[in-house]
């Protein structure tokens, strides 16, 4: 069974156009996250969420806003989408939160997302 | 300036060799996680270090981090084909949670 899944796993898009990425964890787990990787492989934490609660909210533009309907889920939605916001998007999981020592994160598939 | 070094950036090697991969931080470190990522699959994560000195092993796989805890070094025994990957160090240091840049291993047969 999937521990962390993401849909879609690639996503084709216009510039301008808005987009939702979707995260479901089965682990019963209390914290979700959202990163960015870039060309160069960075990952740059974007959001974290505890019990459908933001607790990390790093600067990223406010075209991202992420939705947590529950604490299984944690959605990314894009406005108006621009050519640099192409990368790789994780979702990721943990018990605990970045808080917490010993917490272990569990990392979605990725969504490559590519603005043309 | 980045927070997180790791070097080398990419490396070749003979499979049967041994390497080793760094993770530098300009702070100090709370946890330390290694992930290895294959092309088209998502981050696996391989270990976590906490403690100054901590090492933990894997299979072939062995991470320590340094007493002064900004330090971590992977490194990997007999190297197979099937440790070929982007290995990334992530850091946390109780501000943030930062990864490296990654380290891509090719393991010729």
């Amino acid at each position: 069974d999937t521990a962390v899944s993401q849909t879609p796993k690639y996503l084709v898009t216009q510039m301008g156009n808005d987009k939702s990425i979707k995260c479901e964890q089965n682990l019963g787990h209390d914290t979700m996250y959202w990163y960015k990787q870039d060309s160069k492989k960075f990952l740059k934490i974007m959001f974290s969420y505890n019990n459908k609660e933001l607790i990390i909210n790093e600067t990223v533009p406010n075209r991202f806003s992420p939705k947590s309907p529950d604490k299984a889920h944690l959605n990314l939605h894009i406005n108006s989408l621009e050519l640099g916001d192409s990368a790789v998007y994780f979702c990721a999981s943990s018990q605990i939160g970045l808080a917490g020592p010993g917490d272990t994160q569990y990392f979605g598939p990725g969504t490559r997302l590519t603005v043309l | 300036s980045q927070e997180l070094e790791q070097s080398p950036q990419s490396l070749i090697v003979q499979e049967g060799k041994n390497l080793t991969i760094n993770c530098t931080s300009s702070k100090t470190l709370y946890g330390l996680y290694w992930y290895k990522q294959k092309y088209g699959e998502g981050l696996i994560f391989l270990m976590m270090l906490q403690k100054g000195g901590e090492e933990k092993s894997h299979e072939k796989i062995t991470a320590k981090l340094d007493e002064k805890k900004q330090q971590s070094s992977l490194h990997i025994t007999a190297s197979q084909p099937s440790h070929a990957g982007i290995y990334l160090c992530g850091a946390d240091t109780r501000d943030d949670m930062r990864f490296g840049a990654g380290t891509r291993l090719t393991v010729k047969p």
